[in-house]
């Protein structure tokens, strides 16, 4: 069976600190990948997708970027923190076939 | 681009009373509707999802009605229980392509005793 993994669970950092949030897909091949944000009490923000290796999309300009290294794994960075960018991140991924979307466990990150 | 709207924000209902939750889309393109259950802390779940060819999906005590010409969908729950206590989004497919979802901002569904 499918299962997707994401760490770190929580993550406190200080502003103008580097950010590296990782997530892994096992029991499929080339999946779509996605990284959302959710901030407190708000909905679920699409920042990045990836339908392949190196190909990433984004979908709002910010101070973060993704990265996908290898085929089951999707990488969210940031050179520098702004206190704008605390919130719930959760990676997804579908079948590229469909829409289906299943979340990680999310990474609770406040940014100090 | 699509923009979904869903309302109400928030639902305070009696355990034993139904809840309902609409949503509505602009593109009249778009094919698959999902709605997903949040609980505090946790990682949205898929309850139901539906697709363009269905007007309407049950399973158990919850259902999802689409009405694709007047592009809006809702999620029906009957008989609430406490444990339906959650954050509900729906989610619509973006037609340009790649299996993107667009989601609702939510709605914070309370179940009373």
């Amino acid at each position: 069976s499918q299962t997707i993994h994401q760490w770190p669970a929580t993550l406190v950092q200080p502003v103008g600190s580097p950010l590296s949030l990782e997530c892994t897909v096992e029991g499929t091949s080339n999946p779509n990948l996605y990284w959302y944000r959710q901030a407190a009490g708000r909905g679920l923000q699409l920042l990045f997708y990836s339908v392949g290796i190196g190909q990433i999309s984004s979908e709002v300009p910010q101070n973060l970027s993704a990265s996908r290294p290898q085929d089951r794994q999707f990488i969210l960075s940031s050179k520098k923190l702004l206190l704008s960018d605390s919130g719930f991140y959760l990676c997804a991924w579908s079948y590229s076939s469909n829409e289906k979307l299943f979340f990680g466990s999310g990474t609770q990150l406040s940014v100090l | 681009g699509e923009n979904v709207e869903q309302h109400p924000s928030t639902l305070s209902v009696q355990e034993g009373d139904s809840a309902v939750i609409k949503c509505t889309y602009s593109d009249s393109a778009s094919n698959y509707f999902p709605w997903y259950k949040q609980e505090l802390g946790k990682r949205p779940q898929l309850i139901i999802d539906i697709r363009s060819n269905v007007g309407e999906k049950k399973d158990q005590r919850i259902a999802v009605t689409l009405n694709k010409t007047a592009k809006h969908f809702s999620l029906h729950i009957t008989e609430t229980q406490p444990e339906d206590s959650a954050v509900y989004f729906c989610a619509v497919s973006f037609s340009g392509g790649y299996n993107k979802l667009i989601f609702g901002a939510g709605t914070r569904l309370a179940v009373h005793p």
